[in-house]
C-alpha cells in the first residue's frame, strides 16, 4: 500500500527560527511531491511542489527532495506566528492523478 | 472571483438519508476532485473528473456517486448515508495534474 508518512507533531519553534517539516514515502514510483498548508478549520492551500532531486526555493519556503532516501522536507525560514498551521505532504505517481496525502504535521510558532 | 464554491457548509443527516454536495468553480479548470478528510488520516480522494463528461474512482469511492454536470460543476451524492461517512468533504479544481484550489469544505455528520 502506498503511504506517505509525517510526524503529527506539534513541532514547536520560536518566532524567527527555521522550521523543518519532514515526510517519507513508500512508493519509489512517486515522481512529484507537494506541500499544502491548512489552517485550523480551513481548506488546504498549495504552497509548493517539487519534481527533481535537490532544493526548490520560493520566498521563505524551501522544498527538498531526496528520491534515493524517499524523503521530502519543507523548510520555513524566519518562521512567523502566522505560519502556525498543519502542513500536508503529498506524493503523486507518474501518469496518475491520485495524490497520496500524509496525515500532516502541526506547526506551532511561538511569539 | 469566487474560486471553488461548495454548498452546503454544514449538514446533519440521519442514517439512510441521501444528499448531494454541490461544487462549482469559476476558473475554467478541466480537472475537479472530491476528497474527504478524517482526523489523523489526511485527505483521501473519493472521485476525480479530468474533464466534462468523465469521472474516475479514487481511493474511497464506495457509497458515493458523482456527476460532472458541465465544466463548472461537479457534484457528490450520498445515496444512503452511513455514520462512517461523517467527515469533512473538500472539492478542488486545477488545470494541472494535482489539486490546486480547494473549496471551503462541507462538514457532514451522519447520526
Amino acid at each position: 500500500q502506498k503511504e506517505v508518512e509525517q510526524n503529527s507533531g506539534p513541532l514547536s519553534v520560536p518566532e524567527g527560527a527555521i522550521a523543518s517539516l519532514n515526510c517519507t514515502y513508500s512508493d519509489r514510483g512517486s515522481q512529484s511531491f507537494f506541500w499544502y498548508r491548512q489552517y485550523s478549520g480551513k481548506s488546504p492551500e498549495l504552497i509548493m511542489f517539487i519534481y527533481s532531486n535537490g532544493d526548490k526555493e520560493d520566498g521563505r519556503f524551501t522544498a527538498q527532495l531526496n528520491k534515493a532516501s524517499q524523503y521530502v522536507s519543507l523548510l520555513i525560514r524566519d518562521s512567523q506566528p502566522s505560519d502556525s498551521a498543519t502542513y500536508l505532504c503529498a506524493a503523486l505517481m507518474d501518469s496518475s492523478y491520485k495524490l497520496i496525502f500524509g496525515s500532516g504535521t502541526r506547526l506551532l510558532v511561538r511569539p | 472571483n469566487a474560486g471553488v464554491t461548495q454548498t452546503p457548509k454544514f449538514q446533519v443527516l440521519k442514517t439512510g438519508q441521501s444528499m448531494t454536495l454541490q461544487c462549482a468553480q469559476d476558473m475554467n479548470h478541466n480537472s475537479m476532485y472530491w476528497y474527504r478528510q478524517d482526523p489523523g488520516m489526511g485527505l483521501r480522494l473519493i472521485y476525480y473528473s479530468a474533464s466534462e463528461g468523465t469521472t474516475d474512482k479514487g481511493e474511497v469511492p464506495n457509497g458515493y456517486n458523482v456527476s460532472r454536470l458541465n465544466k463548472r460543476e461537479f457534484s457528490l451524492r450520498l445515496e444512503s448515508a452511513a455514520p462512517s461517512q461523517t467527515s469533512v468533504y473538500f472539492c478542488a479544481s486545477s488545470e494541472t495534474g494535482f489539486p490546486a484550489f480547494f473549496g471551503q469544505g462541507t462538514r457532514l455528520t451522519v447520526v
